[in-house]
């Protein structure tokens, strides 16, 4: 079965470093999202993104966040400056179409920012 | 501004029991309802998706109704098993994009 994928499992970055977080959505699927779950809190919303544009940002997702398709398969999130509050699990996801389908979510990458 | 309320927090029940997670949010104007299962450190694994239409599901052993009118879900599992045991998340999308999670209610049916 399709799955999302997302690599790093884990990373550990020093504050004020730039991380890249990797996801390969499901290959037929043209809506993409990341959320992130601060350890014992909701998942919360991020970005969508849709032919290569976001679609809508939530006030979380501030000029240190970006996203981009850099080619047909993989789906990235930048944080260009961590702070010690980006610490936190983030997952990609994808759906075949915005609104009635399914999302299907990767694994997550466990961010630590000290 | 949705919110997404899930109760109980948590819930043990021995197996075999019936249970019932409840899942209510405040904006009835929504496309759809997906349950999810988190098992601890792990990503989000999807149960049902009911459609704003549809009033429930059925996989299994899994079974979820959506009363939309009265912005609440429930999500019903027969005959719990050990395995069950992990955080159930209840997500709403009310527009085309996001979904707004509840905290989850976290079983444990013991052996």
């Amino acid at each position: 079965e399709p799955e999302v994928t997302q690599t790093p499992s884990h990373q550990v970055t020093q504050m004020g470093q730039e991380v890249i977080l990797r996801c390969v959505p499901i290959s037929n699927h043209l809506y993409f999202y990341w959320y992130r779950q601060i350890l014992g809190q909701k998942v919360e919303f991020l970005v969508s993104f849709y032919n290569n544009e976001i679609s809508e940002k939530s006030e979380i997702f501030d000029d240190q966040f970006s996203v981009e398709r850099p080619d047909g398969s993989n789906f990235t999130l930048k944080i260009r400056s961590t702070k010690l509050e980006d610490s936190a699990m983030y997952f990609c996801a994808s759906s075949e179409w915005m609104g009635g389908e399914t999302q299907y979510f990767g694994p997550g990458t466990r961010l630590l920012v000290l | 501004k949705q919110e997404v309320t899930q109760i109980p927090a948590a819930l043990s029940v021995p197996e075999g029991e019936n249970l019932v997670l409840n899942c209510s949010f405040t904006d009835s104007a929504i496309y759809n309802l997906q349950w999810f299962r988190q098992d601890p450190g792990k990503g989000l694994t999807s149960l049902l998706l009911i459609q704003s239409s549809q009033r429930e599901q059925t996989s299994g052993r899994l079974n979820a109704s959506l009363d939309k009118s009265s912005g609440r879900s429930t999500l019903y599992i027969a005959a719990s098993q050990p395995g069950d045991s992990a955080t159930y998340l209840c997500a709403v999308r009310a527009n085309a994009g996001k979904s707004t999670f509840g905290d989850g209610t976290t079983l444990t049916v013991k052996p």
